[in-house]
């Protein structure tokens, strides 16, 4: 079964931990990317990779990293900097359909620091 | 600055109503649009999509969008909305192509649709 999958679903952490967000896919797809979604705000990239070993920052970098140490796997880590770590994180592949490349959509991850 | 714009945030309606959500978009170089929805508890999934060809473009589920780009807008349609349809709608533009394949997205804010029975 294809797809994209996030773990946990639910994380807790006290602030001043870092934690790292767990995202895989099996799509042979060669492009991850890092979204946070918060309400009123959509979703905004954090981090994108377009091959192992590579990535960019995205609009929204500061307070987290990222690795991409092989095509299947994405992990983010949310540091101890990122002023406002709360939130909704999803993480996307993107393949090619036809002529043109799609983004999938793995379950998300919701981040609660207190 | 590359943006979309989704004008209403929050929209109510009963069964079998009509349903027009607006995106616009500033973004100057090639247009790829797409309309996603994140129903409760669930993956963010493509509805539909426009990268060239006939402006209207049909998706999943009945939705229709028409890409006028004189108006610079997107909005998507569909003529009698079910309770099924209650989610979050997000329109995404390309504004930007990775060489290693994949297109960078900008979303805009969303739409909550709540369909009452």
């Amino acid at each position: 079964d294809g797809g994209i999958t996030q773990s946990p679903k639910y994380l807790f952490r006290k602030e001043g931990q870092n934690v790292t967000l767990s995202c895989e896919q099996n799509l042979n797809h060669d492009a991850m990317y890092w979204y946070r979604q918060d309400p009123g705000q959509g979703l905004r990239l954090i981090y994108y990779s377009q091959i192992v070993n590579d990535f960019q920052k995205g609009d929204i970098a500061e307070g987290y990293s990222v690795s991409r140490e092989k095509k299947e796997s994405f992990p983010l880590t949310v540091t101890s900097a990122q002023k406002n770590p709360t939130a909704f994180y999803l993480c996307a592949s993107s393949g090619r359909v036809g002529l043109a490349y799609e983004q999938y959509f793995g379950p998300g991850t919701r981040l609660t620091v207190t | 600055a590359q943006s979309v714009s989704q004008h209403n945030h929050h929209v109510i309606l009963s069964e079998a109503a009509s349903l027009e959500l607006g995106c616009n978009y500033s973004y100057g170089g090639t247009v790829n649009l797409f309309w996603y929805v994140q129903y409760p508890g669930q993956h963010l999934q493509l509805l539909l999509k426009y990268f060239s060809g006939d402006p209207l473009v049909k998706g999943i589920k009945g939705f229709e969008a028409e890409f006028i780009k004189s108006k610079f807008s997107f909005n998507l349609r569909k003529p009698s909305v079910q309770w099924s349809d209650t989610a979050e709608y997000f329109c995404a533009a390309r504004t930007g192509i990775l060489t290693g394949g994949g297109n960078k997205l900008t979303f805009g804010t969303g739409t909550q649709l709540k369909v009452e029975l």
